[in-house]
């Protein structure tokens, strides 16, 4: 079992380039989740999918987009990459929501 | 919405020291989580605590719940190195047909030899 996989791991982008941010889990969960990571503000949640077929704004969801492709994998989208985007972004899925949430590895955005 | 405040952010401790962790949380929620963080790496899932009352131990670590309190402790017993890492706590946001989990700011950990 993988649990959570993120690709890519790092990645350097210029203000306005976009790019996709993949996240696929292989525990047959039915939510999962993205987050970003910034110093001294802990995790805030982006966007999440509670099953297959939704999706729902989270903490803050400004500048970005999902799809929920099928039941494994969940991809995250900046159409127009900002400075204040530079951030570690973390995929995670849990069997429901409200229940133990897995983790994937990280992506470390830079935009510059 | 749930709002979970850990104390301390920081903490230096030395080894074979105790110390406690504390997570404080808002609003009704039956459900608490504890999460380890090493740098440069993701979140790894140390206890969930499901009802009141709720005590669980792994190694040097105990984690316990009091709901009526609206409070989580994590104590660390006899400190060592390998327990530096961020610690944090998230409890659980109802809102209707989805419930989603709220986390900490994270409790920076340094054990010094």
């Amino acid at each position: 079992n993988a649990g959570v996989t993120q690709t890519p791991k790092f990645q350097v982008l210029k203000t306005g380039q976009s790019m996709t941010l993949q996240c696929a889990q292989d525990m047959n969960h039915n939510s999962m989740y993205w987050y970003r990571q910034d110093p001294g503000m802990g995790l805030r949640l982006i966007y999440y999918s509670a099953s297959e077929g939704t999706t729902d704004k989270g903490e803050v969801p400004n500048g970005y987009n999902v799809s929920r492709l099928n039941k494994r994998e969940f991809s995250l989208r900046l159409e127009s990459a900002a400075p204040s985007q530079t951030s570690v972004y973390f995929c995670a899925s849990s069997p429901r929501t409200g229940y133990e949430q897995y983790f994937g590895p990280g992506t470390r955005l830079t935009v510059t | 919405e749930l709002k979970v405040e850990q104390n301390p952010l920081f903490l230096s401790m030395q080894e074979g020291k105790n110390y406690t962790i504390y997570c404080n949380y808002s609003t009704t929620s039956d459900r608490l989580y504890w999460y380890r963080q090493d740098p440069g790496k993701s979140l790894e899932s140390l206890f969930v605590l499901l009802s009141n009352g709720a005590v669980k131990q792994e190694g040097r670590l105990m984690a316990s719940l009091d709901t009526k309190a609206r409070l989580s402790t994590l104590h660390i017993t006899a400190a060592v190195h390998d327990l530096s890492a961020t610690y944090f706590c998230a409890g659980e946001n109802y809102g209707g047909a989805t419930n989603k989990l709220i986390f900490g700011t994270g409790t920076l950990l340094a054990v010094q030899p």
